[in-house]
């Protein structure tokens, strides 16, 4: 079956502006994970849902960044007024439900200029 | 906090021949998960083994296996009989059995060439 689907692949925007990242997880999968991967920082947490709820989003490093998820499938990560440093890839897993085996997404690649 | 640690940014090893990727943990738990993920150019992380801390047997997954000393907080991974599409960026990484805890921890990875 299919996998976990990222768009865009690549993402290119202005210092201020606003994106969205968009995740589909695999189909049946309660659980979905956003990850960010940085030179600087390596692989972090982001935030975790279960269903449309999320019970840890510790991993957010700031108030520009939030996420939401609808009808327990596709999840949105929105960056508000990108800063350079906020350029990394930004990776979306699923799994089945909670400490099941998660599946990554081929990420979306963010550059900040 | 759970922290991982991988002392090896690059690794490389000659085809057909055997390589062990380092990792080392800390945590006070005694109850967790220890995987090693495989990020290939392509950027997608591919779960290579999984190890379940209160298992004692090291867990093995064809030519790939680990040596798991908890008490060393140690977790490496084998590679065995390398072959040129092992090439990857690999990590190692924690999860608590925390039911609240679903968030992977991870090393800072290791690059692994394959000289054919």
């Amino acid at each position: 079956g299919a996998g976990v689907s990222q768009s865009p692949s690549n993402k290119v925007t202005e210092k201020g502006k606003d994106v969205e990242l968009r995740c589909d997880p695999i189909s049946g999968h309660t659980a979905l994970y956003w990850y960010r991967q940085s030179l600087g920082q390596g692989l972090e947490f982001l935030i975790y849902f279960q269903g449309n709820s999320a019970p840890d989003k510790s991993g957010l490093p700031s108030d520009r960044f939030s996420a939401e998820r609808t009808g327990g499938s596709v999840s949105t990560l929105t960056i508000q007024r990108t800063q350079q440093e906020d350029s990394a890839v930004y990776l979306c897993a699923s799994s089945l439900g909670p400490d099941e085996r998660q599946y990554f997404g081929p990420g979306t690649r963010l550059t900040v200029t | 906090a759970q922290t991982v640690t991988q002392s090896q940014p690059e690794m490389s090893v000659q085809e057909a021949e055997t390589v062990t990727l380092s990792c080392t943990y800390d945590t006070s738990e005694s109850d967790y998960y220890l995987f090693w993920y495989k990020q290939p150019p392509s950027r997608q992380m591919i779960l290579v083994i999984r190890q379940e801390a209160y298992k004692q047997q090291n867990a093995t997954e064809n030519r790939f296996s680990v040596n798991f000393q908890k008490a060393a907080k140690s977790f490496s991974l084998k590679i065995s009989d390398s072959q040129l599409g092992d090439a990857a960026m690999y990590f190692c990484a924690y999860r608590s059995a925390d039911q609240g805890a679903q968030k992977l921890v991870f090393g800072q990875g290791t690059r692994l060439t394959i000289n054919p």
